[in-house]
């Protein structure tokens, strides 16, 4: 199957640091990605979808200035956590999607801000 | 009331037990439905999609009431590595966006 990758793993940070986080599709081209977060026993929420060559498209509630996204190339998003917070702290999740309705998820990104 | 909602469990079943989770959605123009698995600080895999007519795959079952807005899971025969959270995920509005459901957690007992 379909392949994709983030990086890093783990990260923890110190509060007011900004933190990048890196989504690859290592195998395919993925045109749109999305980028969810998930606190510990609840569900994937989005927080915003990802085009490659235009702007992100962010879902109600999430910050856009906060939560930088960038998809310079159809293989490559990147989502940077801005000034950094401990209630920023969260697991980071980046899907890819393949064709009309496949989406192949990321490892995942476990954010610690102290 | 929640765009997808499932029983969070969790639901203890022993090992060759059949079990069945329900996933309601509220969005009757809903599209495209599927079931994913998600094990512990991993990230979730594509279990199975959910097609109208149903389909099976192995011990698993996924059926769509759209009269009720609900899908199923069935598991016949759990295995201990069954053990995982199942989520439900439903897109709508567009074909671009889905929405995932909390989850509902399995442990299958020796």
């Amino acid at each position: 199957g379909a392949v994709v990758s983030q990086h890093p793993s783990r990260v923890i940070c110190k509060s007011g640091t900004s933190v990048k986080i890196e989504c690859r599709s290592l195998d395919f081209q993925a045109t749109t990605m999305f980028w969810y977060r998930q606190f510990p026993k609840k569900s994937l929420m989005l927080m915003a979808t990802s085009n490659e060559g235009s702007k992100a498209t962010y879902e109600q509630g999430v910050e856009k200035d906060k939560f930088l996204i960038n998809h310079a190339s159809l293989t490559l998003s990147t989502l940077t956590v801005t000034s950094a917070h401990p209630e920023d702290s969260s697991f980071y999740i980046c899907s890819a999607r393949l064709g009309y309705d496949e989406q192949f998820f990321g490892p995942g990104t476990r954010l610690t801000v102290l | 009331r929640k765009e997808v909602e499932q029983d969070p469990g969790p639901f203890n079943v022993p090992e060759g037990a059949t079990v069945a989770f329900n996933c309601t959605y509220s969005n009757s123009a809903s599209q495209s439905f599927f079931w994913y698995r998600q094990d512990c600080r991993k990230e979730p895999k594509l279990l199975m999609s959910v097609y109208s007519s149903g389909n099976e795959d192995g011990r698993f079952t996924a059926q769509l009431n759209r009269a009720s807005q609900y899908i199923s899971l069935l598991i016949r025969d759990s295995k201990l590595s069954d053990s995982a959270t199942y989520l439900c995920v439903v897109r709508s509005g567009g074909y671009q966006k889905v929405t995932f459901g909390t989850g509902t957690k399995l442990q299958v007992i020796p």
